[in-house]
């Protein structure tokens, strides 16, 4: 499976926009990328995917790079409750099958 | 549907006693997928079901680890002769077959398991 570097931790202020980035400079053409994040104390939840192309949902949006050796996860207005780890994942194909998780970026907000 | 639950969510045992853990999936839900998570460090896959059959085993699944799905729904993760490095939560997660929501994994509370 394709690697992804991330930075082990990341500062934001409450209600500002926070960028988080990610690298897969071995990323095949059919390896998703997948972010989930990690709340204290909870089991991992599904946060955005994508392909190629930009994604919007209402949690967060995912750019992705031309070459798509890199993406950013953005949440658009930090809240407290987004203080977490994410993790940023690639997965082949678009079903079924294992995720390998990194060590994630833990987020901490400030208010 | 309450999302996928796990039982017990706290468990303590003295090393070398076996241990199991049970995970109920959403209902419907095909896939089913076992994960270990210690300190600092993200989810590492353990196993996967699909129904009954386990399709997928991870080499940090040793023989003192199994994983069953009987009738497709439920699953028990069994630890025998338990070590302190079998310390960690134990995670399971599941996935529709098919449609949209096949892409994502839906993951319980998990099991904490310390081991004296």
């Amino acid at each position: 499976d394709a690697k992804t570097t991330q930075p082990n931790s990341m500062e934001s202020n409450e209600e500002e926009p926070v960028h988080l980035p990610c690298n897969h400079s071995t990323i095949s053409g059919t390896d998703y990328i997948h972010w989930y994040r990690q709340l204290p104390s909870q089991g991992p939840e599904y946060v955005i995917h994508g392909l190629t192309s930009n994604v919007n949902n209402r949690m967060a949006s995912l750019a992705i790079a031309e070459d798509r050796k890199s993406s950013t996860l953005i949440l658009h207005r930090a809240t407290l409750r987004d203080a977490a780890v994410y993790y940023c994942i690639l997965k082949y194909g678009n079903q079924g099958g294992k995720l390998i998780f990194g060590q994630g970026t833990e987020l901490s907000v400030k208010p | 549907d309450t999302g996928v639950s796990q039982d017990p969510r706290h468990k303590i045992t003295k090393r070398g006693q076996n241990v199991t853990f049970r995970c109920d999936p959403i209902s419907e839900h095909n896939r089913l997928y076992w994960y270990r998570q210690t300190l600092g460090q993200g989810p590492e896959f353990l196993t996967y079901f699909q129904n009954e059959a386990q399709l997928e085993k991870s080499r940090l699944l040793s023989d003192r680890f199994s994983a069953e799905r009987p009738k497709g729904s439920f699953s028990t993760l069994e630890i025998q002769r338990t070590e302190q490095g079998d310390s960690a939560m134990y995670l399971c997660a599941s996935s529709p077959l098919k449609g949209g929501g096949a892409r994502f994994r839906f993951f319980g509370p998990g099991t904490r398991l310390t081991v004296l």
